[in-house]
């Protein structure tokens, strides 16, 4: 049973799109949602992460977007550049238990220039 | 340089041969985690430990083995690899509190014949 359900599973978007990956959580204990990115030969890296408090967050090109009564998140790349070519993976966890973390199945994004 | 080290990056071994895949870092971080990645099931947690001699399972712990004896190593052990071991495994380690970021090794690609 996976806890974060995450969409699509490989994405392919032109340069200069925007790019959009969706995730869905059932567990509304959960307060605390990271995205990370992982680029091929590497592991996984913090991207940027929002709490439920808030329904919008904005670093440089990537934003989450927050629907709390929905049970949902999405991250959304601008203006999107070949270097974001990259498995992205959503996450959830429970601030109080620490860094134990519900991944989400990944999305492949490719980014054609 | 602030780094989450494992090895080795590739190893490929046969049904029930010991082995040990061996991940240190140099953050002085208490928390620190095992996963394997598996295509179209993103990250799952093998184990974790929250502090030195401190360990406990994730949700997919079977036919592994880890131990903290010292804080900046946390070694993965399989003492009977089977092929449904067979898979990319990440070592991680943060900080430990909720919104830490997880810092992660490169992986080691592990095949069991």
């Amino acid at each position: 049973q996976q806890q974060v359900k995450q969409s699509p599973q490989s994405l392919i978007v032109q340069k200069g799109g925007i790019s959009i990956i969706n995730c869905a959580y059932e567990n509304t204990a959960f307060d605390y949602f990271p995205w990370y990115q992982q680029f091929p030969g590497k592991g996984p890296a913090l991207l940027i992460a929002i709490r439920p408090d808030v329904s919008e967050k904005k670093e440089g090109r990537f934003t989450i977007s927050f629907n709390k009564s929905a049970k949902q998140f999405s991250l959304h790349i601008m203006d999107s550049q070949p270097g974001d070519s990259a498995t992205y993976f959503c996450a959830a966890s429970k601030l109080r238990y620490g860094n134990k973390l519900v991944f989400g199945a990944g999305t492949i994004l490719r980014v054609k220039s | 340089e602030a780094q989450v080290t494992q090895n080795p990056r590739y190893l490929i071994t046969v049904t029930g041969k010991k082995l040990t895949v061996t991940c240190s870092q140099n953050m002085n971080h208490e928390y620190m985690s095992w996963y394997r990645q598996d295509p179209g099931l993103g990250l799952r947690q093998i184990y974790y430990s929250m502090n030195v001699e401190v360990t406990d399972k994730g949700d997919v712990p079977e036919g592994y083995k880890v131990s903290r004896k010292e804080k900046r190593n946390f070694p993965l052990i399989l003492e009977s690899p089977s092929p449904n071991q067979t898979s990319l495994y990440f070592c991680a380690s943060s900080l430990g509190r909720g919104n830490s970021p997880l810092h992660f090794g490169n992986g080691t690609r592990l095949t069991v014949t």
